[in-house]
């Protein structure tokens, strides 16, 4: 039973304009969402996050969009750039379920190619 | 700082013998995961750490797996025996209390089991 979802396991999109990832989850718990990035050969590195209490992050290029009611969220690139091709992953976790609790929950990943 | 340390990076290894991972966390990080990735699984969780303590290994597949953490600094994972289905990367990450959900990862190990 898949928790996190990412349904497109691919995304093809052009130099400067804008990548959209998107993410789905199940668990009505889950209060905090992250997005990871992962080269070949490498492991997933963090790139932001996002708390239930709000609905909008921004870093830079990067905004992460949390839409609680359809728990859905999604990762929007802008201007998207060849040195952002990677997997993007989605994760998600109960952070206010207790202190021991570390867990996170990963979508299977999006394939995210920006063509010169 | 080094970043979380994998290590082999690779290994091919045939069925039935025993492998084992190791990883090194970053320094001051209390809390250390193991985790397995596979293209019908994706990356899934299978045993963490938190003060060299086990705390959840509801992931970890079967008892042919095992996990230790003798100290702070150091970490295995263990497969005996191990078996084709095994292949996958495994990777390891760490996080200090503080921000306990942004994990930082290793490189991984990319095993085959022939």
């Amino acid at each position: 039973d898949q928790q996190v979802k990412q349904n497109s396991p691919s995304l093809s999109v052009q130099e400067g304009r804008i990548s959209i990832l998107n993410c789905d989850y199940t668990n009505s718990m889950f209060d905090y969402f992250l997005w990871y990035k992962k080269y070949p050969a490498e492991g997933p590195t963090f790139l932001i996050s996002i708390s239930s209490i709000k609905d909008k992050n921004e870093d830079g290029r990067f905004t992460v969009f949390l839409n609680k009611s359809a728990k859905h969220l999604s990762l929007h690139i802008v201007p998207s750039q060849p040195g952002d091709s990677a997997v993007y992953f989605c994760a998600a976790t109960s952070a206010n379920s207790g202190g021991s609790n570390y867990k996170l929950t990963f979508g299977k990943g999006t394939l995210l190619t920006v063509n010169p | 700082d080094a970043g979380v340390i994998q290590s082999p990076r690779h290994e091919v290894t045939e069925m039935g013998q025993e492998v084992t991972l190791r990883c090194k966390p970053i320094s001051g990080h209390n809390s250390l995961f193991w985790y397995r990735q596979t293209m019908m699984r994706g990356l899934e969780l299978l045993i963490y750490f938190n003060n060299n303590v086990p705390i959840d290994d509801s992931g970890m597949p079967e008892d042919r797996f095992s996990a230790k953490m003798p100290n702070a600094s150091f970490s295995t994972l263990k497969i005996q025996p191990s078996e084709p289905r095994d292949s996958a990367v495994y990777f390891c990450a760490s996080t200090p209390d503080r921000v306990k959900h942004i994990q930082y990862f290793g490189a991984g190990t990319r095993l085959s089991v022939l």
